[in-house]
This record gives structure tokens, C-alpha cells and sequence, in this order.
């Protein structure tokens, strides 16, 4: 069965430092999208991308916070210059259209800052 | 506000009992996705049931909408030790892109 892969499961950086997470949607999926859940808490929308261009982005999705569809298959978020609060698990997620259609989820990369 | 509310935040039942979750939202939405998810993994996407629908089944899974209470239910007979996970709704609204807004999450343990 198809799915969503992320890499790396688990990323420690340093405060400061740029970050790369990567995902690899669904073959035949157009929409992508990221989210991230700080440990405990809800799972929060960040970006949605579409056509090789955001369609939607949340407040938390500041100028630190860049994605790119570099390929056919892969889909990255970049964080600039991470911070203590941006330790989180960071998921990615495909379509196959918008509205009334199942997300997928892949299972996400777990980044710590310290 | 918040969207997409579940209750009990918290179930415990024995192995072979029926579980219900339920799940309110206080906007309109287009459809509205329950999933699991395990501890600290991935987000398992269990059924999505759009709002011009009432009921669906799936497997041991059955859900409810009732949009005129803003509310859904999540049902699993028969529940196994395995159903033990934390599972959230998520809705969309109409013109939102399929932007996924989630609840907290209902903690289930399934007792053997």
C-alpha cells in the first residue's frame, strides 16, 4: 500500500541551526502538507502546497519556515535558524485532491532542539 | 475557538467492550477525519465521513455526524489491546484547501 515517508525519524540540532525534513508523498497525490504536534498537545497545520506553491499557511509558519518540492517526489520543510520551541514531531502529509479526500500521514520526524 | 473537541479526553475499557469517542466542532466543515495514532508515531488515518453523510462503517469502525450538533462519534466493537492508541478528529471547511484542523485527542486503553 502506498504511503508517506519522512527522514530522518529523529533530528537533534543545535539552537541556531538550519534544518532540513524530508518527505517523499504519495506517488499520485497533488496536495502536501505539513504539521507539526509539540509533545502533548493537538496536531497544528502549518502549510499546505499546491501546484509548486503554498496555498496556506498558519501563523506559526513564520520567514524561519520555507518548503520546497525540489523533484517529482520530494517535499521538504526548511526551519532557518531553529529554536528551542520548534522541538516538535514534524509531519507530512499528502492528497489526492482537495476538499472531501483522506490525508495521509507519514510518521514523522521527532525534532529536538537543544 | 477551539475546533474539533473530543470526549472523554481519556477511556479505559476491557478487552471486547464497545468504545465511543465523540467529537465536537463549532464551525461548518466539509468533512470531517478520524485518526490514530500510537504512541509518539505517525497519524493513522482510520475513515472520513463528509458532511452530507450521517453514518459509516468500516471494518470494526462505525461513525456518526450530526451537523446540526456540530458532533461525531467514533464506535469500536469488539475493542483488542491493540486498539490502544490516542485518536483524534480532524475537520476541514469548505474553502480551507483541506486544511486539517485537529482536536486534543481521546487516550484509549484497551485492557487484556
Amino acid at each position: 500500500e502506498p504511503e508517506v515517508t519522512q527522514t530522518p525519524s529523529h533530528q537533534v540540532t543545535q539552537m541556531g541551526q538550519e534544518v532540513i525534513l524530508r518527505c517523499v508523498p504519495i506517488s499520485n497525490h497533488l496536495y502536501f502538507y505539513w504539521y507539526r504536534q509539540i509533545l502533548g498537545q493537538k496536531v497544528e497545520f502549518l502549510v499546505s502546497f499546491y501546484n509548486n506553491e503554498i496555498s496556506e499557511k498558519s501563523e506559526i509558519f513564520d520567514d524561519q519556515f520555507s518548503v520546497e518540492r525540489p523533484d517529482g517526489s520530494n517535499f521538504t520543510l526548511k526551519i532557518r535558524s531553529t529554536k528551542l520551541e520548534d522541538s516538535a514531531m514534524y509531519f507530512c502529509a499528502s492528497s489526492e485532491a482537495t476538499g472531501g479526500t483522506e490525508a495521509f500521514f507519514g510518521q514523522g520526524t521527532r525534532l529536538t532542539v537543544v | 475557538s477551539q475546533q474539533g473537541e473530543e470526549d472523554p479526553q481519556a477511556l479505559s475499557i476491557q478487552e471486547g467492550e464497545n468504545a465511543t469517542m465523540n467529537c465536537s466542532y463549532k464551525t461548518s466543515i466539509n468533512n470531517l477525519q478520524w485518526y490514530r495514532q500510537n504512541s509518539g508515531r505517525g497519524l493513522v488515518h482510520l475513515i472520513l465521513i463528509r458532511s452530507n453523510e450521517r453514518e459509516k462503517h468500516s471494518g470494526r469502525l462505525r461513525v456518526t455526524l450530526d451537523t446540526s450538533k456540530k458532533s461525531s462519534s467514533l464506535l469500536i466493537t469488539a475493542s483488542r489491546a491493540a486498539d490502544t492508541a490516542s485518536y483524534f478528529c480532524a475537520t476541514d471547511r469548505a474553502g480551507a484547501n483541506s486544511k486539517l484542523t485537529f482536536g486534543k485527542g481521546i487516550t484509549l486503553s484497551v485492557r487484556p
